[in-house]
């Protein structure tokens, strides 16, 4: 079945390191991939989409993303993270024709000060 | 700004005691989504409309219930609510790609309705 897979339950990192949130899909040429994010008691918000073209995408909040076909992986990074970064964070495809969002398991960001 | 709206933002009622969450958009976007989601783990979708065409996900319960009564509104009903139903409950929006199919639409999420039953 088409899925994301998010490896890592939690990370922390120390404000102003750089980060990179995992995330590797199954099955599908191209599949169509989101990354987004949630804070404690809030929806979700997106960060960046991916559809087709250039590989490396970019999203609001200073973060970014990489698809690698030969590595199913679409991972999201930033260059230096804020205190305010720390949320969970869920990659996502669509499936289901197009119809459905299905998400990974979520990544909880902890910001060391 | 264009917006999710979820009302109320929490919510308590009492084990089997019918309960309805609303949710309004103001994008105009042809396909609304309900999501589950519990503590800890990611959305399960429920089902979404495309306009007036309700789609069901074949492992919602039939307490489960929603409508749809125009473009801006979509309510989620909940029969008879028992403590498994304890959630965070999401509202969701994306344009239709047209032919009743959603395509590669993002979508847009409200902050949602937190659901305690006692």
């Amino acid at each position: 079945a088409q899925s994301v897979t998010q490896p890592d339950i939690h990370i922390t990192v120390s404000e102003g390191a750089s980060l990179e949130l995992r995330c590797n899909y199954s099955y599908g040429a191209t599949p169509y991939l989101f990354w987004y994010v949630q804070s404690p008691g809030q929806g979700l918000q997106l960060l960046l989409k991916y559809f087709s073209g250039d590989t490396l995408v970019q999203g609001i909040k200073g973060f970014e993303a990489e698809f690698k076909r030969s590595q199913s992986s679409f991972n999201l990074r930033k260059p230096s993270v804020h205190w305010s970064d720390a949320a969970e964070y869920f990659c996502a495809r669509l499936t289901g024709g197009g119809n459905k969002l299905t998400f990974g398991t979520g990544t909880q960001l902890k910001v060391e000060l | 700004d264009a917006m999710v709206i979820q009302n109320p933002r929490y919510q308590v009622t009492q084990f089997g005691k019918p309960v309805t969450l609303s949710c309004s958009q103001t994008l105009n976007h042809n396909v609304m989504y309900w999501y589950q989601q519990k503590s800890s783990q990611a959305p399960k979708l429920l089902f979404h409309y495309y306009d007036k065409d309700f789609n069901n996900e074949a492992d919602t319960p039939d307490n489960f219930q929603s409508r749809r009564p125009n473009t801006s509104f979509c309510f989620l009903d909940i029969r008879s609510p028992g403590l498994g139903d304890a959630a965070m409950y999401l509202c969701a929006t994306s344009r239709g790609a047209g032919s009743l199919s959603v395509g590669n639409q993002p979508q847009h999420f409200g902050d949602g309705t937190r659901l305690s039953i006692l």
